[in-house]
């Protein structure tokens, strides 16, 4: 119940398109789900994150879709660009919880 | 503004050798933290995490220790490595409060030999 299950593993998306990966989640208590962007050779950073009061969250090219009901979420890149090539990690933590529960990550890569 | 700092940044150590990783936090006040280890194209596996000083909870059972000594201090050990130590070691941080945010350190590559 405490999984964060990502999909899909790894994603080739051509330059100027969409790259899309979905989360979901078990345990209703989540109330933060925050994205991660992780480079080769460095720490995972924060890119992007949401909680279950709002449906979508808008940053830039990153948008963020929350379904409560269905407890599935989802980051969406718009206009991919060679330089958003990295690996992308789900997360969901809860209020008084001490732990950011992950999910496996996907590796993306985007063609120029 | 806050900085977590993790050293050394690469680290080649023989089977059976000590260890220890040390991590900084500055610019808060008693912060989680975490110690976390990722394989090679692999995913985040939670080792160790701490909610004060001298406050150590372990997620897995392993070759590995952690400890505290100071509100931003966290450091990582081995009394002997294993081969299977090997991986990409990240501390991070979060402020104790509602709907916050890990930062992760830029890691240190431990290879065991």
């Amino acid at each position: 119940q405490q999984q964060v299950k990502q999909s899909p593993q790894s994603l080739i998306v051509q330059k100027g398109g969409i790259s899309i990966i979905n989360c979901a989640y078990e345990n209703t208590a989540f109330d933060y789900f925050p994205w991660y962007q992780q480079f080769p050779g460095k720490g995972p950073a924060l890119l992007i994150a949401i909680r279950p009061d709002v449906s979508e969250k808008k940053e830039g090219r990153f948008t963020i879709s929350f379904n409560k009901s269905a407890k599935q979420f989802s980051l969406h890149i718009m206009d991919s660009q060679p330089g958003d090539s990295a690996t992308y990690f789900c997360a969901a933590s809860y209020t008084g919880g001490f732990k950011t529960i992950f999910g496996a990550g996907t590796r993306l890569f985007v063609k120029a | 503004s806050q900085t977590i700092h993790q050293w050394p940044a690469t680290l080649v150590q023989p089977v059976g050798s000590p260890l220890s990783l040390e991590c900084t936090v500055e610019g808060t006040s008693n912060p989680n933290l975490y110690w976390y280890r990722q394989a090679a194209g692999r995913g985040l596996q939670l080792l160790f995490y701490s909610v004060g000083i001298g406050q150590i909870s372990s997620e897995v059972p392993q070759n590995l220790s952690a400890s505290r000594p100071q509100d931003r201090q966290f450091i990582l050990s081995s009394k002997k490595l294993l081969l299977s130590d090997s991986g990409f070691y990240l501390c991070a941080w979060m402020t104790a409060s509602y709907n916050s945010p890990l930062h992760f350190g830029n890691g240190t590559r431990l290879t065991v030999t």
